[in-house]
């Protein structure tokens, strides 16, 4: 059973970096069919894909153009986990963070694969506030 | 971006009752759609992926219908443990996004 553990501080200070990791047991960061995202939500925003990083023969980013200039993902494969970095934090960034795993998840009817996130972290409450 | 719309923002039904969320994108996304369940305090789960294919484990009673750009999910007999918020998110491209949610409360 895939199982997302999430780490990392729950207050932040304007102007600093918000720094989340996300420890994957029972899968690989490397998968060759999954990729490793990063989410979050608040009142004001909803749910708000953030970006994922993803292997296939080598490493791959996708990221929201809103965060594009702000934001990295990285796998870490020695300890099999993967970290959100988010820069130059406002309170505008003030939410609850999850990682998830986007899948590739199989249609018998359709014989395509699509892309779902089916494992989900139990979320980080980050506010920033000094 | 492909935008990600919801109708309604919320309803209220009976235990038992058959209810059913629109979802429209702002462009086609054939059959790239899944159905997220939110309970509050709790963490979005996978209902449906590609538009009508059930997440293993969850129940018959959850079904997804359409392609393009309208989606439709639909729970035929609800039940007291499926009050919640509904989000649709396309999977098709990246940035995936996902709709505003939609509220489903006991009348």
């Amino acid at each position: 059973q895939v199982q997302l553990q999430q780490s990392g501080p729950g207050l932040v200070k304007p102007s600093q970096t918000l720094s989340l990791t996300c420890a994957i047991s029972g899968d690989s960061v490397s998968s060759n069919s999954a990729a490793w995202n990063w989410i979050r939500q608040s009142p004001s925003r909803g749910l708000q894909w953030l970006g994922r990083t993803y292997y296939r023969s080598k490493w791959y980013n996708d990221y929201a153009v809103s965060v594009k200039s702000r934001i990295t993902i990285s796998p870490d494969t020695s300890k099999n986990h993967f970290s959100l970095q988010l820069n130059s934090v406002t309170p505008e960034d003030t939410a609850v963070y999850y990682c998830a795993r986007g899948n590739s998840l199989y249609s018998s009817s359709s014989n395509v694969y699509y892309y779902g996130m089916d494992v989900w972290g139990q979320g980080t409450a980050v506010t920033v506030s000094s | 971006d492909i935008q990600m719309t919801q109708s309604p923002s919320s309803l209220s039904a009976s235990v038992g009752a058959r209810v059913s969320i629109t979802c429209r994108a702002s462009q086609s996304i054939t059959s790239y759609l899944n159905w997220y369940q939110q309970k509050p305090g709790k963490v979005p789960k996978l209902l449906i992926y590609g538009a009508s294919n059930l997440q293993s484990g969850v129940p018959s009673r959850f079904s997804g219908s359409g392609s393009g750009t309208d989606f439709t999910l639909t729970v035929s007999g609800l039940q007291p443990e499926d009050f919640a918020t509904y989000y649709c998110q396309q999977g098709y491209s990246a940035p995936f996004t996902f709709g505003p949610g939609t509220r489903v409360d006991i009348k």
